[in-house]
C-alpha cells in the first residue's frame, strides 16, 4: 500500500534561517504531488505541485521554492525564512483523482 | 473564479444528535467534490468523494454527503455524532486533469457536548 512521510515532524527555526521539509511517498510511482501550507483559520493554501521530476509548478508567489529531484522525493525550501512563513505544511500525493495527505511539519519563525 | 465556501466556522452538537457541515461552490463545470478531515496537529483524511453519478455518497465513519448541482452544494451529514468525530472537516473542489489542483474551503471546527 502506499504511504507518504514527512520530515521533520516540528521544527523551529528563527528569522533569516534556511529551511528544508522533505516528503517521501512509497508504493507509487509517477505520482502528481502537492505542497500546501495551512494558516490558522485560512484552509489550505496551494503553494506547489509536480507532475514528475524537475516539473514544479508555483501557484503563488512567495519566499519559498520546491524541487523534486526524484520520482517520490518532493522538497520544500527557503533560503531566507520570513515570520510570516509559520504555518503547517502539508504534502499530498494524488492517485485516482483522489489526494492523499502526509501527516504534515508544524513549522514556527521566531 | 472557482471557490468554495463553508459558511460555519465552528459548530457545536450533542453527542448522538445529527449533524449537517455546509459546502457551497463556484465551479465553472462538473466538479469533482470531497471531504476531508482533520484530527488536531494530523494531516487530512480523505472522508468521501463525488465524481458522478448517485448524487448521495457514503463515506467513511458512518459520513454521507448530497451533491445539489441547483444548489452548488455538497452538505455533509451524519445521523448520530461521536464524541471522536470531533475535529476540522474540510470541503473540496477540484477539475479532472492531469495536475487534480483541489480549492479548499477554510474549514468548519466541529466540538462534541458529551
Amino acid at each position: 500500500s502506499q504511504t507518504i512521510h514527512q520530515w521533520p515532524a516540528t521544527l523551529v527555526q528563527p528569522v533569516g534561517s534556511p529551511l528544508s521539509l522533505e516528503c517521501t511517498v512509497e508504493g507509487t510511482s509517477n505520482p502528481n504531488l502537492y505542497w500546501y501550507r495551512q494558516a490558522a483559520g485560512r484552509g489550505l493554501q496551494l503553494l506547489f505541485y509536480s507532475v514528475g521530476i524537475g516539473q514544479i509548478s508555483s501557484e503563488v508567489p512567495q519566499n519559498l521554492s520546491a524541487s523534486r529531484p526524484q520520482d517520490r522525493q518532493f522538497i520544500l525550501s527557503s533560503k531566507k525564512l520570513l515570520l510570516s512563513d509559520s504555518g503547517f505544511y502539508l504534502c499530498a500525493w494524488r492517485e485516482d483523482g483522489k489526494q492523499y495527505f502526509g501527516p504534515g511539519t508544524r513549522l514556527t519563525v521566531t | 473564479a472557482q471557490s468554495v465556501t463553508q459558511p460555519d466556522i465552528h459548530i457545536t452538537v450533542s453527542e448522538g444528535a445529527s449533524l449537517e457541515l455546509r459546502c457551497n461552490y463556484s465551479y465553472g463545470a462538473t466538479p469533482y467534490l470531497f471531504w476531508y478531515v482533520q484530527s488536531p496537529g494530523q494531516g487530512l483524511q480523505l472522508l468521501l468523494k463525488y465524481f458522478s453519478g448517485d448524487t448521495l455518497v457514503q463515506g467513511i465513519k458512518g459520513f454521507e454527503a448530497e451533491f445539489k448541482r441547483s444548489q452548488s452544494s455538497f452538505n455533509l451529514r451524519k445521523p448520530s455524532v461521536h464524541w471522536s468525530d470531533a475535529a476540522e472537516y474540510f470541503c473540496a473542489v477540484g477539475a479532472q486533469g492531469s495536475q487534480g489542483n483541489l480549492i479548499f474551503g477554510k474549514g468548519t471546527k466541529l466540538s462534541v457536548k458529551p
